[in-house]
């Protein structure tokens, strides 16, 4: 997960917003995706993001993305202790007869009363 | 039931046994893959299958080896295990691109491996 970046860890009060940050290098993704991880299970698909477009929003997701400054972020509006998990960000990379997806480090984010 | 299952969920081995991880999926997926869990480094791809004859290795394929029995089964095994081998593993499985377009991986609950 070296080529995609994000912090690996916020703290946000219960019902504040939280934005989790992510960069990633290869220009020529064609999706990026933000997973789930609650304790003690696989990653889940949150939402994703096709490349050409600016702005996804999903009831309190909002997905925002970057292609100039290959930046792409998370806001998860009125966060709640269930919000508790860690998110990776991921892109989508093609090769010759296939695509992978190559992984961030992942963010945990803990909620606060 | 999970479509993706992962047997064993915890194993403690020792340096220089040989173990393997199961997966099973019912999502009938064409594409399973396996990685590997580290805190502070996300997940790394360990290899990866597109059906049941085509296998390739990901970033992180010394010490590992698969086999891919069935479409539904993708095992992993570790020939001599390693203490730097603990991990958390997960396997995961897709859709193959002409069915659905924006590559969802499945996941499933992952294995905890210790090697002593």
């Amino acid at each position: 997960g070296e080529d995609v970046e994000q912090s690996l860890f916020l703290s946000v009060r219960e019902g504040d917003s939280s934005v989790i940050n992510c960069t990633y290098t290869d220009s020529s993704s064609t999706y990026l995706y933000w997973y789930k991880q609650e304790p003690g299970a696989g990653l889940q698909l949150l939402t994703y993001i096709f490349s050409n477009m600016d702005m996804k929003q999903d009831q309190r997701l909002t997905v925002l993305l970057n292609k100039k400054d290959k930046h792409l972020s998370l806001r998860i509006a009125d966060t709640q202790t269930g919000d508790s998990a860690i998110y990776f960000c991921a892109e989508s990379r093609e090769y010759s007869s296939a695509s992978k997806i190559i992984f961030g480090s992942g963010t945990r984010l803990s909620i606060r009363p | 039931d999970a479509d993706v299952t992962q047997t064993p969920r915890n194993r403690i081995t020792k340096t220089g046994k040989r173990i393997m991880l199961e997966c099973s999926q019912t999502k009938g997926h064409d594409r399973m893959y396996w990685y590997r869990q580290d805190p502070g480094l996300g997940l790394r791809l360990i290899y990866y299958s597109f059906d049941v004859k085509d296998i390739n290795k990901g970033e992180i394929s010394d010490g590992y080896s698969v086999s891919r029995q069935a479409q539904a089964k993708f095992s992993l095994s570790l020939e001599s295990a390693i203490p730097n081998q603990t991990a958390l593993y997960f396997c995961a499985t897709s859709d193959s691109l002409d069915r659905q377009v924006y590559n969802e991986q499945f996941f499933g609950p992952g294995t905890r491996l210790t090697v002593l």
